[in-house]
């Protein structure tokens, strides 16, 4: 892997369903992992940055895990809500400060 | 919200033009990076400065440029626009140089005619 992938491109769910999505990463040079909500015409939000293997981060129903020595890490919703919709964005840093971003999975959630 | 903000939100330029994009950053944060987000593309790193001086940069042309003022906020440059410049410009502060976490401000949308 030489770039950040991200994997659906994009996901439609009903609400209640549970889903998740998929950030492969180099894993040469690691240095942290960063997950962001991105929601239309807004900031994007910071929801996690995890820096050892088998971390695992919670915030309310989202959780995700990551795996540095294969480069992969997983995000999770719970019971999908219609507030739920936006892009995830994973980023890796490999370096003090240049992130390298994916293009994103973009969530609808429909009522 | 993340305290962030840029300016302005929507701008239209013609090639060849110059454009000025400005990112006022979160309260206390000393260190800037600003992103370019094509369509259909991930944020892409432009450059980021830390205490006015720029600290690393992505692989963009030098008609891109940047300054930081002592009050830490950021001014992204770019001489001579091109149809391709056209994106969402993204600005983040951290705390500090070392510090995990940027916070994003809304972007601003540049369009290139």
């Amino acid at each position: 892997i030489l770039n950040v992938e991200q994997s659906p491109q994009s996901l439609h769910v009903q609400e209640g369903d549970s889903t998740n999505f998929t950030c492969s990463f180099p894993s040469s040079n690691f240095y942290a992992l960063h997950w962001y909500r991105w929601e239309t015409a807004k900031s994007p939000e910071a929801l996690f940055v995890m820096t050892l293997n088998g971390d695992e981060k919670k915030k309310g129903r989202i959780s995700a895990t990551l795996n540095t020595k294969e480069g992969y890490s997983y995000l999770y919703i719970k019971g999908s809500q219609p507030e739920d919709s936006a892009t995830y964005l994973c980023a890796s840093r490999a370096s003090n400060y240049k992130l390298t971003f994916g293009k994103g999975t973009l969530l609808t959630v429909n009522p | 919200e993340t305290g962030v903000t840029q300016s302005p939100t929507h701008l239209i330029k013609t090639r060849g033009q110059q454009v000025t994009l400005r990112c006022s950053s979160q309260s206390g944060h000393n260190t800037v990076s600003w992103y370019q987000q094509a369509l259909g593309q991930g944020p892409q790193f432009i450059f980021q400065y830390y205490r006015e001086e720029e600290n690393g940069r992505g692989n963009f042309p030098p008609r891109f440029s940047g300054l930081q003022f002592p009050n830490y906020s950021s001014e992204l440059n770019v001489n001579a626009l091109e149809l391709d410049d056209s994106a969402l410009y993204l600005c983040a502060s951290s705390l500090n140089q070392g510090t995990y976490e940027q916070y994003f401000g809304p972007g601003t949308r540049l369009t290139v005619t």
